[in-house]
């Protein structure tokens, strides 16, 4: 259903370290640069990183990205509760001519 | 620092047209990229569309026959038309504004409304 895989979960416990996978094609992530975002229960989504691994500046060191062919993925260190939220990834799809997203993966830490 | 605010009805019977509007300030609506994403209850983000500054719009290939995006001429503010609408389209609506002047991935999003689609 959605052009870019993502796990539908993940969990570590506070303090660890977590990475999420993101899945596309050459159509996207393999051409294209590729976002992350979280979104917390009940609020908008935020940018955490943007053009693969590029961090805004008010985003904790702890969240990087990167991109390998046409994967890329999220690593969150140091992990606190209050990172519990749904992640997703976003790519611009040139065969589609759309931005397009994953699944969103949903990050417990136990 | 950009702030956006989505507003428009609630509710929307099917087969009408859901309107939207997207108030900004804070910053200019020059040389951006403006978009609009919805989330499905319980479900992952789509794009609908977005429109740059000069007015060219660019829309999810799934909803492009449905959709309409426009820029008020004040650059102040920016629509979605969402016409024929059915439960499916029942989600919060958000609208974001591009990272960058160059990106099309959203940066700054409003905090969303939630528009449900019932007779």
């Amino acid at each position: 259903q959605f052009v870019l895989t993502q796990p539908p979960s993940v969990s570590a416990a506070p303090g660890q370290k977590v990475t999420i996978s993101c899945s596309g094609s050459s159509s996207n992530i393999g051409n294209n640069y590729v976002s992350w975002y979280q979104r917390l229960p009940g609020t908008a989504p935020k940018l955490l990183i943007s053009d693969n691994n590029k961090r805004p500046s008010v985003i904790p060191d702890r969240f990087s990205g990167s991109k390998s062919g046409t994967s890329a993925t999220l690593a969150i260190t140091g992990l606190q509760t209050g990172d519990e939220a749904d992640y997703y990834c976003g790519a611009w799809d040139s065969s589609l001519s759309a931005l397009v997203f994953g699944g969103g993966t949903k990050l417990t830490v136990l | 620092q950009v702030q956006l605010q989505e507003s428009g009805p609630g509710l929307v019977k099917p087969s009408e047209t859901l309107s939207l509007t997207c108030s900004v300030s804070g910053a200019s609506m020059r040389s951006y990229y403006w978009s609009w994403i919805r989330q499905p209850p319980g479900k992952g983000l789509e794009w609908i569309g977005y429109i740059y500054y000069s007015g060219s719009p660019s829309y999810n290939p799934s909803l492009k026959s449905r959709v309409t995006m426009s820029l008020d001429t004040s650059m102040t503010q920016f629509s979605l038309r969402l016409s024929s609408v059915t439960a499916a389209d029942t989600a919060v609506y958000y609208c974001a504004r591009g990272r960058s002047s160059s990106s099309r991935h959203p940066g700054d999003w409003g905090q969303g409304t939630l528009v449900t689609v019932s007779s």
